[in-house]
């Protein structure tokens, strides 16, 4: 089955600068991506995905990049901010055609700290 | 509010009882999933329902644990005789079968004393 690896584990940052977060995953079928941002006593709060038909996808501040062939995607966050503080988590399905997508398989998360 | 709730939020339990709770999904939402997250851990999934029909378990999912989506719409899962190692957050989460794109609840936090 789908394995997915997350690092780093936790990572502090100055307010203003990027935050970079990496995932890989084992199986090749997997063709979704999405990301989530999870703070605390509250589920996971879905905050970008990309499906593998694409390399990169930008939403303001926040942009993920895949690289099928390496089995790897990263979220970025620029000119980060306080409330971006948070645990991250990244995830893998895939979505045959015949019977829709399956389970997400998640990263053990990151917890990311943004330093006023 | 129409996202995902779950019920009850908090629930603490002596070892051996049994416990159940909600989950309503988004209306129009046809999948309807289980996950249980432990403490510094991602979210691992349960159990996973198309309408009324349950689809998908977990080997994580002992014979302990039953869940149902009796008209397709809202969700229980029981536990019983809980244990200690049942102490998680229980989250749901819904999608349309057509897209990917899964949408969590707040969970519901078990301990087991």
């Amino acid at each position: 089955g789908e394995n997915v690896e997350q690092h780093p584990s936790t990572l502090s940052v100055q307010e203003g600068d990027s935050a970079v977060i990496k995932c890989t995953y084992s199986d090749s079928a997997s063709n979704y991506f999405p990301w989530y941002k999870q703070e605390l006593g509250k589920g996971p709060q879905l905050i970008i995905d990309i499906r593998s038909n694409v390399g990169e996808k930008k939403d303001q501040r926040i942009a993920v990049t895949l690289n099928k062939t390496a089995k790897h995607f990263s979220l970025h966050i620029t000119e980060t901010q306080p409330e971006d503080s948070a645990v991250y988590f990244c995830a893998a399905s895939s979505d045959p055609l015949t019977t829709g997508n399956t389970p997400l398989v998640f990263g053990k998360g990151t917890r990311l700290s943004v330093i006023a | 509010d129409t996202g995902v709730s779950q019920n009850p939020r908090h629930k603490i339990t002596k070892r051996g009882q049994n416990v159940t709770f909600r989950c309503d999904p988004i209306s129009e939402h046809n999948r309807l999933y289980w996950y249980r997250q432990t403490l510094g851990q991602g979210p691992e999934f349960l159990t996973y329902f198309q309408n009324e029909a349950q689809l998908e378990k977990s080997r994580l999912l002992s014979d302990r644990f039953s869940a149902e989506r009796p008209k397709g719409s809202f969700s229980t899962l029981e536990i019983q005789r809980t244990e200690q190692g049942d102490s998680a957050m229980y989250l749901c989460a819904s999608s349309f079968w057509e897209g990917n794109e899964q949408f969590f609840g707040p969970g519901t936090r078990l301990t087991v004393l």
